[in-house]
């Protein structure tokens, strides 16, 4: 069985700073898929990011970071300098060679002004 | 380019009614997938198909929910008869390739059972 945990609920800052959202999962599959997808409130689901198993290398792209490590089984996300429009719920999910994607339960990100 | 295109966006239907929802998906994807959105049990993958045959339908609650895909360009879910707790947000989904590969969304159907 797979499983994407995202431990914070809601998160809350103010326009600028930096903020990491968690993503820790489980799998015994040896290849496998991380994801994240952003809802913002108009709600529909858009993808952010696929990375594969084997490429441990950090992603940058924007304002946008992940961070993946195998060691800690994380895959997290880190938006540098935050803007009001980045408000939304994001979801990390996980996908095995075969077996479905499954979602964590998503961040609300809230940004204020 | 158009996205994956759902309808209706809202329904709102009676309970024991028939409810259809629609997809079209990406026009050259051949993975297409449906999932349903609530409060208590977040994201959850009911059906998904691959050039138009269903690979898993393991997520499908009860025998009430079917998919179809006639065709690559369209599928259909059906609930038939609807009860409250269908009540979800329900999304559509296609990709290039399969479960592994970066899905895109459509805007969804906010279905209300009364």
């Amino acid at each position: 069985a797979q499983k994407v945990t995202q431990a914070q609920t809601e998160i809350s800052v103010v326009e600028k700073e930096d903020v990491t959202l968690d993503c820790v999962y489980e799998t015994r599959d040896t290849t496998y898929y991380l994801f994240w997808y952003k809802q913002p409130p108009s709600g529909e689901l858009v993808f952010l990011i696929r990375r594969n198993s084997f490429d441990e290398q950090n992603e940058i792209s924007g304002r946008y970071s992940w961070n993946f490590q195998k060691s800690t089984s994380s895959f997290n996300f880190t938006i540098t300098a935050s803007q009001v429009v980045d408000s939304a719920v994001y979801f990390c999910a996980l996908a095995g060679t075969a077996s479905k994607l499954t979602f964590g339960t998503g961040t609300r990100l809230q940004v204020t002004l | 380019d158009a996205g994956v295109i759902q309808s209706p966006r809202h329904e709102v239907t009676e309970m024991g009614q028939e409810v259809t929802l629609r997809c079209k998906p990406i026009s050259g994807h051949n993975s297409l997938f449906w999932y349903r959105q609530t409060m208590m049990r977040g994201l959850e993958l009911l059906i998904y198909f691959n050039n138009n045959v269903p690979i898993d339908d393991s997520g499908m609650p009860e025998d009430r929910f079917s998919a179809k895909m006639p065709n690559a360009s369209f599928s259909t879910l059906k609930i038939q008869p609807s009860e409250p707790r269908d009540s979800a947000v329900y999304f559509c989904a296609s990709s290039a390739g399969t479960v592994n590969t970066e899905a895109f969304f459509g805007q969804g159907t906010r279905l209300t059972v009364v």
